[in-house]
């Protein structure tokens, strides 16, 4: 069955770097694209847009420019979303999921808590 | 990009109730939408996609409808298990699919 399995919670100071990873099973990792969504505490869904698992040509929506890079490692079909320069509103729950629209498929989320 | 407008963003209702909500786009979309349940702690489940195809599994009590800018989300007769927030997305372009913000339906 197909399954997304993203990396643990990461407890981050402002200024450092972090990097999620979305380990996918249970299908051919480069048939679909893998799409980001932000959600912040109490929050709704923001998307942040996908990687061509193909090529690995990344697409950011707006407001996800500069300081946010997703890449990929296709020989372990494993998905990757890096912020660097974190601040306090990238406290959030970090979602990957299968496709580049909708999705039935998504990972468990991953939090990441920006504090000093 | 493409702003995707849900009303209300809070919603009561009893079990049993039919409960509609509304998504707007601010440009036409065709039918590149879909509807997602999102219980506390929970990922998000699609339930809808192309506005109207369920998706297999979900109760047929869920229906979508709607084209161009409008759209509404229906369940037809409320069950305990379908209080949560709803999102609509629109995914008519692939360098900007932006969700809506959420209608958190509560018991009354």
């Amino acid at each position: 069955q197909v399954q997304l399995v993203q990396s643990g919670s990461e407890l981050k100071k402002p200024g450092a770097s972090v990097k999620v990873s979305c380990r996918a099973s249970g299908y051919t990792f480069t048939n679909y694209a893998i799409e980001w969504v932000r959600q912040a505490p109490g929050q709704g869904l923001e998307w942040m847009g996908w990687i061509n698992t193909n090529t690995g040509n990344p697409t950011y929506a707006q407001g996800f420019t500069g300081r946010f890079v997703f890449s990929l490692d296709t020989s372990v079909s494993t998905a990757y979303l890096q912020v660097s320069s974190l601040k306090a509103e990238d406290t959030a729950l970090y979602y990957c999921a299968r496709g580049e629209t909708y999705s039935g498929y998504w990972g468990q989320g991953t939090l990441v808590t920006v504090s000093s | 990009d493409i702003q995707m407008t849900q009303s209300p963003s809070t919603l009561s209702a009893f079990v049993g109730d039919r409960v509609t909500i509304t998504c707007r786009a601010s440009q036409s979309i065709s039918s590149w939408l879909a509807w997602y349940q999102q219980k506390p702690g929970k990922v998000p489940k699609l339930l809808i996609n192309k506005a109207s195809s369920l998706e297999s599994g979900v109760p047929s009590r869920f229906s979508g409808s709607g084209s161009g800018t409008e759209f509404t989300l229906t369940i037809s007769s409320l069950q305990p298990d379908d209080f949560a927030t709803y999102y609509c997305q629109q995914y008519n372009s692939y360098s900007g699919v932006t969700f809506g913000g959420g209608t958190k339906v509560e018991i009354k």
